[in-house]
């Protein structure tokens, strides 16, 4: 059973195109995070929701999108793709808890190359 | 930046002996935690030590945390060769946000 899944697993695309990437958990969580991994494997945390709403958001360029249509779905929707957006982006998942963070559960990536 | 740092970069050590990885952060903590990520995966989470402890142990795994030095050590007893992973710190600043701030990360490679 996969606990966080993301599709698609590789993602090649030209600049200015529009793509989005999946994320589904089936852990029960609460709260869902996109993060992003460079090429020298700094990860950073983008975005994340807890029930549908958005709780952080980490200056991301307006041209990255979350949606969440419901606590187990936490997608990511990129416009105009430029060469900097290539990196490998993790979907990840946790229970929420007042005052402190959880572990928590990563996808598998999804690496995207922009050409 | 919030990042923390990881010491070493990388290392490679021969199967049987043991792997000592250090991590310094910047901010005030909730809980640290540590990750492993094999190549080209997700990463796992390993263990969790919160600030009002000091060391913790999970089968070959030991942590300490030095709050006063803002610093973690992750150890990894007798080593095998599919311990070759990265592994990286990550800290809950408890701003209240259940975000974690990454260090970057250490290489281990465990030669058999």
């Amino acid at each position: 059973d996969t606990a966080v899944s993301q599709t698609p697993k590789y993602l090649v695309t030209q600049m200015g195109n529009d793509k989005s990437i999946k994320c589904e958990q089936n852990l029960g969580h609460d709260t869902m995070y996109w993060y992003k991994q460079d090429s020298k494997k700094f990860l950073k945390i983008m975005f994340s929701y807890n029930n549908k709403e958005l709780i952080i958001n980490e200056t991301v360029p307006n041209r990255f999108s979350p949606k969440s249509p419901d606590k187990a779905h936490l997608n990511l929707h990129i416009n105009s793709l430029e060469l900097g957006d290539s990196a490998v982006y993790f979907c990840a998942s946790s229970h929420l808890y007042t005052g402190a963070t959880d572990t928590q559960y990563f996808g598998p990536g999804t690496r995207l190359t922009v050409l | 930046s919030q990042q923390g740092e990881e010491d070493p970069q990388a290392l490679s050590i021969q199967e049987g002996e043991n792997a000592t990885m250090n991590c310094s952060y910047k901010t005030s903590i909730n809980n640290l935690q540590w990750y492993r990520q094999n190549s080209g995966r997700g990463l796992v989470h390993l263990i969790l030590i919160r600030s009002n402890e000091r060391e913790k142990h999970s089968g070959r795994l030991r942590v300490t945390l030095d709050t006063s030095k803002k610093s973690s050590s992750l150890l990894i007893t007798a080593s095998r060769a599919a311990d070759t992973a990265s592994y990286f710190c990550a800290t809950d600043p408890g701003d209240a946000t259940n975000k974690l701030i990454f260090g970057t990360g250490t290489l281990l490679a465990v030669q058999p």
